[in-house]
């Protein structure tokens, strides 16, 4: 079982260009969500999904597009990347509502 | 209002000896989930220790227990016997109520602690 996982670990983009993270999960969880987390803050939700072909915004969806074609993978895209979103970018599932969320090894993502 | 407070910046303790790590939280939902989570310096983050709001008992998983003071709405992380590799940022987090919506996790802003050898 490898839990939850995320690639790329490390990405550099410019400001404008696009990307999109991978989050992978084999333990057959319903529910996934994106974070990001900032210098001296906790992580900060910018979606989340409650199953396959569902997504709804967070606290900070702005500037982020995520799609679940497949109960296994969550993406969030970065259309035209902005400096502000240089962050720690995590991605997390849980069995159902009231589980605890396992937690991917993060993404680091600077835009310069 | 900021619904998980950890205000301690950082703390240090001394190799064996324990530690509580403070979080109060703000809510006014009846149904609700208090969870701890360990960062080190690798950057993952790594589940610790549940506890719901009915829960009678105070939770606990090995070294880790929850100091759940329902009436003070606080929900501290007490650390036994505290071990070098215990050195990392601590986050409490809370999941309000039970519908899609609410399944999500609102974070504090950490604590770090450092063991001493």
């Amino acid at each position: 079982n490898a839990g939850v996982t995320q690639t790329p670990k490390f990405r550099v983009l410019k400001t404008g260009q696009s990307m999109t993270l991978l989050c992978a999960q084999d333990m057959n969880h319903e529910y996934m969500y994106w974070y990001r987390q900032d210098p001296g803050m906790g992580l900060r939700l910018i979606h989340y999904s409650v199953g396959e072909g569902t997504t709804a915004k967070g606290e900070v969806p702005d500037g982020y597009n995520v799609s679940r074609l497949k109960k296994q993978n969550f993406l969030l895209g970065l259309e035209s990347a902005a400096p502000s979103q240089t962050s720690v970018y995590f991605c997390a599932s849980s069995y159902s509502i009231a589980s605890t969320q396992y937690f991917g090894p993060g993404t680091r993502l600077t835009v310069l | 209002a900021q619904k998980i407070t950890q205000t301690q910046p950082g703390m240090f303790v001394q190799e064996k000896e324990a530690v509580t790590l403070d979080c109060t939280y703000d809510t006014s939902d009846q149904s609700y989930g208090l969870f701890w989570y360990k960062q080190p310096s690798s950057g993952e983050m790594i589940f610790l220790i549940y506890q719901g709001s009915y829960d009678e008992q105070n939770a606990t998983e090995g070294r880790y227990s929850l100091n759940f003071q329902k009436a003070r709405k606080s929900a501290n992380l007490v650390i036994s016997a505290s071990q070098l590799g215990d050195s990392a940022m601590y986050f409490c987090a809370m999941r309000e109520g039970y519908t899609g919506a609410n399944s999500k996790l609102t974070f504090g802003k950490g604590i770090t602690l450092s063991v001493r050898p």
